[in-house]
């Protein structure tokens, strides 16, 4: 069974861009989350979608969006870069416990 | 605020010996724990879990002990395996039914020497 497929793994982008990041679960979970991972904060959850609904949220501004696709892949957007969004961006499919992608290496220059 | 704390960023421990990470929560809420496990360059793996329920939870070599009024958690390794050397993450969430907002802790990296 293919595992969670993050695209791309590794972006370079410039202050004041906005990014898109691609997250496809595993098959058959329709449960998808996000979430942040740096140096000083650790993993910090983003947001959730459940069959096309974002059911949970954490506490990020509103640069940072998502939205699930009916064949449950979910994509993330942030807006407006600022160097502190650079990070490892790390998505998760779930039916129980969460499976996680190896994620996008975010770098904001 | 740091809602889930793990106040050791790194642990060393020789093979065969018992590997003990510790992790601490504030949120009475939560009642659902979780132990991942990180390798460089990979997304965390689940290891194991636990109930607010219990106070113990058994995996193979995994053990997780749950202390709620002490809002206290943690995970043995016993024996520890050279392989067992990655970073170790504690979660926590409110409820395991109302979807995963996991809180995780910042993490201990754990080196298992020959």
């Amino acid at each position: 069974k293919a595992g969670v497929t993050q695209t791309p793994r590794y972006l370079i982008k410039t202050r004041g861009q906005q990014v898109t990041l691609s997250c496809s679960p595993i098959s058959g979970h329709r449960s998808v989350s996000w979430y942040q991972q740096t140096p000083g904060q650790g993993l910090q959850f983003l947001f959730e979608y459940f069959s096309e609904t974002q059911r949970n949220k954490g506490n990020f501004p509103g640069r940072f969006s998502g939205r699930q696709f009916s064949n449950s892949r979910s994509e993330m957007n942030v807006s407006t870069l600022e160097l502190g969004d650079s990070a490892l961006y790390l998505c998760a499919s779930s039916l129980t416990e969460l499976s996680f992608g190896s994620g996008t290496r975010l770098t904001v220059v | 605020d740091q809602q889930v704390k793990q106040n050791s960023p790194s642990l060393s421990v020789q093979e065969g010996r018992i590997s003990i990470l510790n992790c601490d929560y504030t949120n009475s809420m939560f009642d659902y724990f979780l132990w991942y496990k990180k390798y460089p360059a990979e997304g965390p793996t689940f290891l194991i879990s636990i109930s607010s329920i219990k106070d113990k939870n058994e995996d193979g070599r995994f053990t997780v002990f749950l202390n709620k009024s002490a809002k206290h958690l943690s995970l043995h390794i016993v024996p520890s395996q050279p392989g067992d050397s990655a970073v170790y993450f504690c979660a926590a969430t409110p409820n395991s039914n109302s979807g995963y907002a996991l809180n995780f802790g910042k993490g201990t990296s754990l080196l298992v020497t020959p």
